[in-house]
């Protein structure tokens, strides 16, 4: 099992460029997030799904989307990129609600 | 208050000392409470679950006081390689909530 998977490693964009970053997770786990990590803080939550097709709001999810066409497949898209989203980036998943989550190796995205 | 919230250190602390962490939570029916190790630049792994009547794996020692709402983490005989940043997770199980909700860390440093 490779887990939970992620690309590209690190990014930069400049202001008002798009992307996707990928997440990808070979345990059939029905339930995945998208957190982000800002310097000396927390995660939080940009989006998460609870299987294929079912997708929903985190705490900060203005200036993303995503989608859930697959079970493995979580990609986060990025519209307009602004500073504020420079962070780390981490796609999580988990087999059950509220059980331990495992995390993907993480994106580093900075925006110029 | 914060859902969950910890000291976030530093804790510079000898090779071969004790050290603890505790962590407060806001909801009391939160159900299940998680400790998370986060090492520089990667993503959070988890280190343990912690249930009601406390558990132990090797050196590390995690307590949950649901009258007081927080949890701890104990660490004996610390190692070099204990160094990390630890992350205390809970989920508050409301209906409908899908998310696990993190603390901002605490930052541990072992000393040789």
């Amino acid at each position: 099992n490779a887990g939970v998977t992620q690309t590209p490693k690190f990014r930069i964009l400049k202001i008002g460029q798009s992307m996707t970053l990928q997440c990808a997770q070979d345990m059939n786990h029905n339930y995945m997030y998208w957190y982000r990590q800002d310097p000396g803080m927390g995660l939080k939550l940009i989006y998460y799904s609870v299987g294929a097709g079912i997708t929903d709001k985190g705490e900060v999810p203005n200036g993303y989307n995503v989608s859930r066409s697959t079970t493995e497949d979580f990609p986060l898209r990025l519209e307009l990129a602004a500073p504020s989203q420079t962070s780390v980036y981490f796609c999580a998943s988990t087999p059950r609600r509220g059980e331990t989550q495992y995390f993907g190796p993480g994106t580093r995205l900075l925006v110029l | 208050r914060k859902e969950v919230e910890q000291d976030p250190g530093p804790f510079n602390v000898p090779e071969g000392a004790t050290v603890a962490f505790n962590c407060t939570y806001s909801n009391s029916a939160s159900q299940s409470f998680f400790w998370y190790r986060q090492d520089c630049r990667k993503e959070p792994k988890l280190l343990m679950s912690v249930y009601s009547s406390g558990n132990e794996d090797g050196r590390f020692t995690a307590q949950l006081n649901r009258a007081s709402q927080y949890i701890s983490l104990l660490i004996r005989d610390s190692k070099l390689s204990d160094s990390a940043t630890y992350l205390c997770v809970v989920n508050p199980f409301n209906f409908g909530n899908e998310k696990l909700t993190f603390g901002t860390g605490t930052r541990l440093t072992i000393i040789p």
